[in-house]
């Protein structure tokens, strides 16, 4: 099975600070994506990178960026925090190639708050 | 540019009941997979099942079958006899043949009632 780990399932941080969020895939995929999730809002894609090193953003990328240095581990940057990105953050992962036909496997999430 | 539309917030089933969730999407790329994605109250996605647009059969995965009418644009999702452990959020999502991006829609929110 598929596993794909995300390293904190709650995250409280202040405004301002530098956040990390790290996700971790077992699988060799080379496709990583990073969701968030608000209620009435479903899943919006922030970032997402098809390589190593290689990155695209997604439908809402300002406040973000990513990290994509080993092919298993994929990372979430918030610059400097303000409270508008309390969210749910999800990671996921797809096999090559990237067609119409792979699904996302998920991890469980990160709950993200910030005071 | 692709959308997704889940017009129902919320429903509520009887259990062993059968229930539809709504689908409606929006995409001027003529290939293309539809996607329906489970949600517990634990937070992890769980694929429950997947349409392509030139698949000419519905899809099926035991009691889950994907309604698919593609002059109507909706990829409906069936629940046949409802159990308690059904409750959960359900969103339906796409990916053009083209396109990178798993687009989803805002999701509905079942509830099962014994």
């Amino acid at each position: 099975d598929v596993k794909v780990t995300q390293s904190s399932r709650y995250l409280v941080k202040r405004t301002g600070e530098k956040v990390f969020l790290e996700c971790v895939q077992d699988m060799d995929h080379e496709n990583m994506f990073w969701y968030r999730q608000d209620p009435g809002l479903g899943l919006r894609l922030i970032y997402f990178s098809y390589d190593v090193k290689m990155k695209e953003k997604g439908d809402i990328p300002e406040g973000y960026s990513v990290s994509r240095e080993k092919k298993e581990r994929f990372s979430l940057i918030l610059e400097s925090a303000s409270t508008n990105q309390t969210s749910m953050y999800l990671c996921a992962s797809s096999p090559p190639p990237q067609g119409i036909l792979s699904p996302l496997h998920f991890g469980n999430g990160t709950r993200l708050t910030v005071t | 540019a692709q959308k997704i539309t889940q017009t129902q917030p919320g429903m509520f089933v009887q259990e062993k009941e059968a229930v539809t969730l709504d689908c409606t999407y929006d995409t001027s790329d003529p290939s293309y997979g539809l996607f329906w994605y489970k949600q517990p109250s634990s937070g992890e996605m769980i694929f429950l099942i997947y349409q392509g647009s030139y698949d000419q059969q519905n899809a099926t995965e035991g009691r889950y079958s994907l309604n698919f009418q593609k002059a109507r644009k909706s990829a409906n999702l069936v629940i046949s006899a409802s159990q308690l452990g059904d409750s959960a959020m359900y969103f339906c999502a796409m990916r053009e043949e083209y396109g990178n991006k798993l687009v989803f829609g805002a999701g509905t929110i079942l509830r099962v009632k014994s």
